[in-house]
């Protein structure tokens, strides 16, 4: 296992609240980069925090955010939740280069009924 | 457009035996990076191996080698003496040369035993 933990693993949502997941990052790593994963999917790049700046965004609208801290560890805040964001949403954590493994968590299987 | 394709969506293999997952992408980077994920029922990514494009010689980790042809924009991942505990989705990714990954569609691998 990584040392990567996401929070909760799994979540019901009703469609237009707004939900906030959360990731730790590995020891030694300052880049956090999370994605979307929908079913039969592969993962699709929502943003990447490094140095608790945001550092590229995928394709994915303002209501998609996030946050950095201190320590690394990051969160993703979804606002106005649609049944289309029912997905599996991974975090991976790495340095900002990549010449070092991305280490990813288990993921945060997210239903919007 | 940046794209990664995995044209098998289903693989199986027989215990022991050798099977090739394939890929292609598209890009007109030059200096980059090629990952195979592998992604159990547990949900959580599992780095593979990763191959850097600038180095001609194939990358091997065990029973896990590449066949990466870089004029041909190729990158197979080949599976030895296939084991049970390698059935799972597969996923080949490529971070383009910036911060992120850009994944396929995945391959399914049955293990038959």
């Amino acid at each position: 296992e990584t040392g990567v933990t996401q929070s909760p693993t799994h979540l019901i949502k009703t469609r237009g609240q707004q939900v906030t997941l959360r990731c730790s990052s590995q020891s030694g790593h300052n880049t956090v980069s999370w994605y979307q994963q929908a079913l039969g999917q592969g993962p699709q790049f929502i943003f990447q925090y490094y140095r608790e700046e945001e550092n590229g965004r995928g394709n994915f609208p303002p209501r998609f955010s996030g946050l950095q801290f201190p320590n690394y560890s990051s969160e993703l805040n979804v606002n106005a939740l649609e049944l289309d964001d029912s997905a599996l949403y991974l975090c991976a954590s790495s340095t900002i280069d990549m010449n070092t493994e991305a280490f990813f968590g288990q993921g945060t299987r997210l239903t919007v009924v | 457009a940046q794209t990664v394709t995995q044209s098998q969506p289903e693989m199986s293999v027989q215990e022991a035996e050798t099977v090739t997952l394939s890929c292609t992408y598209d890009t007109s980077e030059s200096d980059y990076y090629l990952f195979w994920y592998k992604q159990p029922p547990s949900r959580q990514m599992i780095l593979v191996i990763r191959q850097e494009a600038y180095k001609q010689q194939n990358a091997t980790e065990n029973r896990f080698s590449v066949n990466f042809q870089k004029a041909a924009k190729s990158f197979s991942l080949k599976i030895s003496d296939s084991q049970l505990g390698d059935a799972a989705m597969y996923f080949c990714a490529t971070n383009f040369g910036n911060e992120k990954l850009t994944f396929g569609t995945g391959t399914r691998l049955t293990i038959i035993p």
